[in-house]
């Protein structure tokens, strides 16, 4: 089984500055991560994703995370935010074998960028 | 490419009435597709696994009685709630899975189910 912990439920910041919001899973297993967002009433759009190559992963947006094995962490950044970034940001892994492809989410973090 | 729909978007329904949520994928054939419910301020659960022709997998804890899924073709995936009650006023998310591709998820806008 896995599990998705996403520490900070809100995270406050100022139009224009950096943004880190944390992600960290545990699981038996080798795993795929993911990154979505959601804008209220609406479903979840993905952001990024990381398979495999790479633990720095570019996503849309001006997102990136960087996949860290040892720490079990995916942690999202973006370097300078802005108002249209508001939103409820969801970590999310499913294995890469077994497990019928299900996505198990994090808590997820409201992201509210102030002026 | 990759658009998934649902419909309505919204419903209100009286206790005790059955209601009807499809989930669509337009532009891409979905063997798989997936339901989930999202409270407020929450995350989503996933209720079920529906992959077409073939009974959906329910996750332990929702009643398969209640929640009726079928998967149709491999396009159309529907979610109906049976004799509904205020408890199951919430919102309802599906995902479709394209065929070939395991490490995708696409999800449709979601389904604000309102039960009075």
């Amino acid at each position: 089984a896995q599990s998705v912990t996403q520490l900070d439920s809100q995270v406050p910041v100022f139009e224009e500055a950096p943004v880190e919001l944390r992600c960290n899973y545990s699981s038996s297993v080798s795993v795929y991560l993911f990154w979505y967002v959601q804008y209220p009433n609406q479903g979840l759009q993905l952001l990024l994703k990381y398979l495999s190559g790479s633990t720095l992963v570019k996503g849309i947006n001006g997102f990136e995370a960087e996949f860290n094995k040892s720490q079990t962490s995916f942690h999202l950044r973006k370097p300078s935010v802005h108002i249209s970034d508001t939103a409820e940001y969801f970590c999310a892994v499913t294995p890469i074998t077994g497990g019928g492809n299900k996505l198990t989410f994090g808590t997820g973090t409201q992201l509210k960028v102030e002026l | 490419g990759a658009v998934v729909s649902q419909h309505p978007s919204w419903v209100i329904c009286k206790s005790g009435t059955s209601v009807k949520i499809e989930c669509r994928s337009l532009d891409f054939q979905a063997t798989t597709m997936f339901w989930y419910r999202q409270f407020p301020k929450q995350s989503l659960m996933l209720m079920a696994t529906s992959n077409e022709g073939s009974k959906a997998t329910y996750e332990q804890g929702v009643e398969k009685d209640k929640f009726l899924i079928n998967h149709a073709s491999l396009t159309l995936s529907t979610l109906t709630v049976t004799s509904a009650h205020p408890e199951d006023s919430s919102f309802y998310i599906c995902s479709a899975r394209p065929a070939g591709v395991p490490s995708e998820q696409y999800f449709g806008p979601g389904t604000r189910l309102t039960v009075t």
